[in-house]
């Protein structure tokens, strides 16, 4: 049972560019969230989606984020225009009906780097 | 909202004992979730309380006071491999059930 899948682990992109970063979840887990992780600093919950729908999405920047969970395939996190504050470590992570005790389990991340 | 609190970082000794403390508010507490993080990797699971008393797991336990928002975890006989950030999270059935992480505990194990 392979575990949450993210790619890329590192992404380069310029100012201004888009960066797409995806996350696949755990098998079986219908629930995803993102969080943003700064150097030095805790995990910063960004979004909760349910297949298909936002369920909770206010850790999410008004302007040039969003996200996705469709029917089939992975949920994407999109950053358009990113700019240098937006360099950081986004992690996604699952969470399956009926697992309270074993809280998220979370993917690799992806190191994201604007220049 | 939430405010959880932990010390930023703690040094011990190898073989020793070390307590992480962590404090929170919150309106709708449903569980309180340790996370081990090493550096450049993701976080991963260590415990969960969602009553008050003591959880233990081997050489690591967890520990809950519902009635003072407080919660320690406890690492016995450490080992150089746990130095890392340790993470306390809280989740809140008013926030929709997510979890709101604290700012990480960077613990330093020395020889």
């Amino acid at each position: 049972n392979a575990g949450v899948m993210q790619n890329p682990r590192h992404l380069v992109r310029r100012r201004g560019q888009e960066a797409r970063l995806r996350c696949s979840p755990m098998k079986g887990h219908s629930h995803v969230y993102w969080y943003r992780q700064l150097p030095e600093e805790g995990l910063k919950f960004m979004v909760y989606l349910q297949k298909e729908n936002i369920i909770d999405e206010s850790g999410m920047p008004k302007e040039r984020f969003s996200a996705e969970f469709p029917k089939e395939g992975p949920s994407i996190l999109r950053i358009q225009q990113v700019v240098r504050g937006d360099s950081a470590a986004y992690f996604c992570a699952s969470f399956g009906t009926g697992d309270a005790k074993n809280g998220y389990t979370f993917g690799s991340g992806t190191r994201l780097t604007v220049v | 909202g939430q405010n959880i609190d932990q010390p930023t970082e703690m040094t011990a000794t190898e073989g020793a004992i070390v307590q992480i403390n962590c404090t929170y508010q919150t309106s709708g507490f449903n569980g309180l979730f340790w996370y081990q993080q090493h550096a450049g990797e993701a976080p991963t699971f260590l415990s969960y309380n969602v009553l008050d008393g003591l959880e233990e797991k081997g050489r690591f336990s967890s520990f809950l006071s519902r009635s003072k928002g407080y919660s320690y975890l406890l690492l016995k006989e450490l080992q150089m491999k746990d130095s890392a950030s340790y993470l306390c999270a809280v989740r809140d059935r008013n926030q929709g059930g997510k979890l709101i992480f604290g700012q990480g505990t960077e613990l330093s194990v020395k020889p």
